[in-house]
């Protein structure tokens, strides 16, 4: 199994920072990470698909980066909003897919 | 619109089963694949299996085969998910989410929250 490992498990941040959240994988699964964020309470919303595609309406501040087994997600000016669980998943062993354990973004 | 709406709440004996309705519009469902994760309070996600509503195939996580079974009805527009032989370690957040492009989740079920409890 592709063991997807997120760090840290707790972010603090102002609002108006840049914040980024890692993501890294046990082997090699070029750029088959999608990141999704989570409310508290809510569903999960697709933020980034193929480690760097954008969605159509995900805010822009919102970006990815990263190949290989290491990936990380971007916020390029926290917003009060953005605050939430965010997990990787990766999709190189479809169909057996696995979710990374999630950071968890919080203020300051 | 893309919707994904899950049958309510459910409180269910430890042992028994319960079954999980995901009926889908805004798009062809027979196009895409539903796939369901389940969430423990507090803890992450988790994958469960996926069906194809076209063809009926499946595929499940391991750890879920014996307990999770996956179909769809097609007249419908509608996915299940049938749980048997309940146990507290069942309590959770189930949600079904469409498949897009064999890869992510590209749209999600409101969730629907099982407790297994005598």
């Amino acid at each position: 199994d592709i063991l997807l490992t997120q760090s840290p498990a707790i972010l603090s941040v102002s609002p108006g920072e840049r914040v980024s959240f890692s993501c890294r994988a046990s082997q090699s699964i070029g750029t088959s990470i999608h990141w999704y964020q989570q409310r508290t309470n809510g569903s999960p919303r697709l933020l980034i698909k193929y480690a760097s595609e954008s969605i159509s309406g995900i805010p822009s501040r919102f970006s990815g980066s990263g190949s290989g087994t290491d990936f990380t997600l971007s916020i390029n000016s926290v917003e009060s909003e953005d605050i939430a669980d965010y997990y990787c998943q990766q999709s190189n062993s479809w169909p057996a897919l696995t979710f990374g354990a999630g950071t968890k973004l919080e203020l300051k | 619109q893309v919707q994904l709406q899950q049958s309510g709440a459910e409180l269910v004996r430890p042992g028994t089963s319960v079954k999980v309705s995901c009926k889908a519009s805004g798009y062809a469902f027979t196009n895409y694949l539903i796939e369901w994760v389940k969430q423990r309070p507090g803890q992450g996600l988790e994958w469960i299996g996926v069906i194809n509503p076209g063809s009926g195939g499946t595929n499940y996580n391991e750890k879920f085969k014996g307990k999770a079974t996956l179909t769809a009805d097609k007249s419908s527009s509608t996915a299940y998910m049938q749980l048997s032989s309940l146990t507290s370690d069942d309590s959770a957040v189930y949600f079904c989410a469409r498949g897009g492009d064999f890869s992510y989740f590209d749209y999600w079920g409101q969730g629907t929250t099982l407790t297994v409890s005598s």
